[in-house]
Parts: C-alpha cells; sequence; structure tokens
C-alpha cells in the first residue's frame, strides 16, 4: 500500500525549517527519501535504516516514530536548491521501492 | 553512481501507435526499472527489466502492453503498445546494485502525449 506523505504541498522562507512525513499501515524497515525538481530526475538524498542509522545527504535528516510506521524527512535552514517535490519509498523487495505521495516544497528568497 | 540516458526525451503520438524508449546506464548494474509518473504524481513501478530473460511485471501492468528488454547489464527499452491518451505520461529508466545505500538512479525521463 502506498506510503501517504503529508503535507501535500509547503511554502517556506529561504532559511526557515521543515518537517515532511512519510506513514505507512505497515512497520518501516527503512526508507528512501528522494526529491525531483520540476522536469528533472529524482535524486537520492538518503536511506533511513530500522536502527535509526542513516547515510546520505549530510544537511537532512530523518527518523522513525515510536511504532516505525512513519518517518519524518527534517530540512533545517532551507535553502532555495531544496525547492522540489520530495518522496519517500519504502522496500517491496531487492532495489524495489513503493514511492509515497509526494510533498511540493517551494523555497521563497 | 550511475548515469542514466533516456532517448526520446518527450513525443506526440497518435493513438493506436506504438513507441520505443531506450534506457542506457553509462555503469554495469544489477536491475533495471521502468517507472510511470503521471502528472503531478507519484511514481508507480511498471515492471523490473531482466537480463537475457523476460521482465517482471507489476500488478496492473502486463507485457502485450509494455514489452520490455534488456539484451545486456546496461541497456534496456520499453514499448509503450496501442497507445491511448491514457498512456499519456512520463516514462522513467531507473538503475540499481552500484551503492551500498541501495538508492536507485533515475534517468530524466520520457514524456509522453497521446492525441
Amino acid at each position: 500500500q502506498q506510503p501517504v506523505q503529508s503535507p501535500q504541498a509547503v511554502i517556506l522562507r529561504e532559511g526557515e525549517d521543515a518537517v515532511i512525513n512519510c506513514s505507512s499501515s505497515k512497520a518501516l524497515y527503512s526508507v528512501h527519501w528522494y526529491r525531483q525538481k520540476h522536469g528533472e530526475a529524482p535524486v537520492f538524498l538518503m536511506i533511513l535504516l530500522k536502527g535509526g542509522e542513516q547515510k546520505g545527504h549530510d544537511k537532512i535528516s530523518a527518523s522513525f516514530n515510536e511504532k516505525k510506521q512513519q518517518s519524518s524527512l527534517y530540512l533545517t535552514a532551507s535553502q532555495l536548491s531544496y525547492s522540489g517535490t520530495y518522496f519517500c519509498g519504502t522496500p517491496t523487495g531487492t532495489y524495489k521501492y513503493i514511492f509515497g505521495t509526494g510533498t511540493r516544497l517551494k523555497v521563497l528568497a | 553512481s550511475a548515469v542514466i540516458s533516456q532517448k526520446p526525451s518527450r513525443d506526440i503520438c497518435q493513438r493506436g501507435t506504438s513507441l520505443t524508449i531506450q534506457c542506457q546506464v553509462d555503469s554495469q548494474v544489477t536491475m533495471m526499472f521502468w517507472y510511470r509518473q503521471q502528472p503531478g504524481q507519484s511514481l508507480t513501478l511498471i515492471a523490473t527489466a531482466n537480463q537475457g530473460s523476460e521482465a517482471t511485471y507489476e500488478s496492473g501492468f502486463v507485457i502485450d502492453k509494455f514489452p520490455i528488454s534488456r539484451p545486456n547489464l546496461t541497456f534496456s527499452t520499453l514499448t509503450v503498445s496501442n497507445m491511448s491518451p491514457e498512456d499519456s505520461s512520463i516514462y522513467l529508466c531507473s538503475a540499481a546494485g552500484g551503492a551500498d545505500t541501495g538508492e536507485l538512479f533515475f534517468g530524466e525521463g520520457s514524456r509522453l502525449t497521446v492525441l
């Protein structure tokens, strides 16, 4: 079942923080996060592993909630380059993922 | 990392025709996939392209409509057959196996418009 992301869209000023949530009906064992700019390929940001370990972007972090049915992506001190649509992806097989509904983020100067 | 090239990048097609999209990866990868992304929507996996054998299709997608080939480790094609306006979408090629994060690398997509 497709993970549901919230919010659907968010507008920030440069330097502000944002949180994007990815909710699943089942416990999450790992979560990938991607960002897609308009007309471009999705780009991998980071992976959050079941023990809370993270690999990837050094200015973006993520966590699980207690029941591990939700992952949150934390964008701190947003930059203009952070604008785009964010997707979480949860594994369904080897390198196979189901992607969330997406969150459109726009950072204004 | 892997760089993925797709062509065509966009095309306008007539109803009832078929179009083949090509995907080339610049390095050998373990897995290749094809996704569909309708405008403003999320990514939906169509199938896994298996080297030298039939592709593995996800629920709702069939070989007759989306035949896929993968003759070697770095190249794959997706054909959208007997197109209808409902097939208007962005089709993305993806590859994995080159990084310990399990990340997917994506091409920039092929935007098809069916009239």
